[in-house]
């Protein structure tokens, strides 16, 4: 079955300090590949995402991200976080064959401290 | 350019009771998808619309249906409420919803069934 994994629930860092989330996800074919942020109230937000060619993408507020095909992962860095990062972050993916439809991970919830 | 649109933002309803929520999308975007956002099972698809046809389902009971209208405008119907219905309910909408597509997501309507 298709599945998306987030194995940290709640990551906590220091401002300042780097930051590397996790996803997995289990797929037959190369999925197009997404990472939304979600606020406390909020609707999502779009990071970034993956579709094909270069595997190191940059998105806003200074994240990146790298697909790995070889350990079907799609982890998600910043160099420094900042206290305005702390909210949930979810992984998510889709395939060409069922439009836009999203399955997205469990999320993880960035805590950080000053 | 405004935002996805949701109303109402809050909604409490008791178990039995049908309820219709309402998503505008960004204009000129045609695709319309909906999302339950629980804490128990996470963000889940619903639906998805296209030119007022529905495109795509989840794996939702009978007891949750949608449409959309020519204006692209959708909602979202929920039949006799019960209590797990309680949930957060996302709509994103995106130009024509061919995969792969960056989906822009509204606040949500946050809905408790009592």
């Amino acid at each position: 079955a298709q599945s998306v994994t987030q194995p940290d629930i709640h990551i906590t860092v220091s401002e300042g300090a780097s930051l590397e989330l996790r996803c997995n996800y289990s797929y037959g074919a190369t999925p197009y590949l997404f990472w939304y942020v979600q606020s406390p109230g909020q609707g999502l937000q779009l990071l970034l995402k993956y579709f094909s060619g270069d595997t190191l993408v940059q998105g806003i507020k200074g994240f990146e991200a790298e697909f790995k095909r070889s350990q079907s992962s799609f982890n998600l860095r910043k160099p420094s976080v900042h206290w305005s990062d702390a909210a949930e972050y979810f992984c998510a993916v889709g395939l060409k064959e069922y439009g836009n439809k999203l399955v997205f991970g469990a999320g993880t919830i960035l805590r950080v401290k000053s | 350019k405004a935002g996805v649109t949701q109303t109402p933002r809050y909604l409490i309803k008791t178990r039995g009771q049908q309820v219709t929520l309402s998503c505008s999308p960004i204009s000129g975007h045609r695709s319309v998808s909906w999302y339950q956002q629980t804490p128990g099972q996470g963000l889940q698809f619903l639906f998805e619309y296209f030119s007022e046809t529905q495109r795509n389902k989840g794996n939702f009971p009978g007891r949750f249906s949608g449409r959309q209208f020519s204006n692209s405008r959708s909602e979202m119907n929920v039949s006799t409420l019960e209590l797990g219905d309680s949930a957060l309910y996302l709509c994103a909408s995106s130009l024509v919803g061919t995969g792969g597509e960056t989906q822009y997501f509204g606040p949500g309507t946050r809905l408790l069934v009592l």
